[in-house]
């Protein structure tokens, strides 16, 4: 069963504390990406990899990381330098130019 | 600057009724346009994807029509169901040294019946 997927669903950080979200996927696409969507706003680009062993910033990386050791994976790292954490993060892949398709997301809340 | 912008920012309906919603972008170059619905607290899923040559796109109730020479894109619903309560994101991608998307902050559907 193809697809992307993202873990946990819902995520609840102290400040202060890192905290790594999942994002794996099977459809064999290159490229993958992380974005942030807060409410009343477009969806903004935090991170992107277009092959294995690389990736990009968005336009706020600023507080977060990333890693692609592996084609299927793309686990992003929220660190406590960033500021505003809580928010709705969304992963995607997609083959470069196509269609990107995303997972169903993850909700972290700093408490 | 590159911008997308979509209106109404929000939008009831009663169930039956058609509707359309409104994308208008200054990106340049151009290379194509998406709409996407996102179901509240889940990923969005694509509906439609169109390139410059392309005026009209429809997946079945959803039809997108694309004018570059306004920047403009419409997504129309016919015969809304409850089920098209969802936030719709115009979603416009261009080739400048790169490729790069950039997405509407969306339109938030109400279907009442």
């Amino acid at each position: 069963d193809g697809g992307i997927t993202q873990s946990p669903k819902y995520l609840f950080r102290k400040e202060g504390q890192n905290v790594t979200l999942s994002c794996e996927q099977n459809l064999n696409h290159d490229a993958m990406y992380w974005y942030r969507q807060d409410p009343g706003q477009g969806l903004r680009l935090i991170y992107y990899s277009q092959i294995v062993n690389d990736f990009q910033k968005g336009d706020i990386a600023e507080g977060y990381s990333v890693s692609r050791e592996k084609k299927e994976s793309f686990p992003l790292t929220v660190t406590s330098a960033q500021k505003n954490p809580t928010a709705f993060y969304l992963c995607a892949s997609s083959m470069v130019p196509d269609t990107q398709y995303f997972g169903p997301g993850t909700r972290l809340t700093v408490l | 600057k590159n911008q997308v912008e979509q209106s109404p920012q929000s939008l009831i309906i009663l169930e039956g009724k058609n509707c359309t919603l409104q994308c208008n972008y200054t990106v340049s170059p151009f290379s194509n346009l998406r709409w996407y619905k996102q179901d509240t607290g889940r990923g969005p899923v694509s509906l439609t994807i169109m390139t410059f040559s392309e005026n009209t796109k429809s997946n079945g109730r959803y039809t997108a029509t694309l004018d570059a020479d306004t920047k403009q894109s419409s997504l129309h619903i016919t015969a809304s169901q409850l089920s098209d309560s969802a936030s719709y994101i115009c979603v416009v991608s261009f080739n400048t040294g790169g490729f790069k998307t950039i997405f509407g902050a969306g339109t938030r559907l109400f279907v009442k019946a």
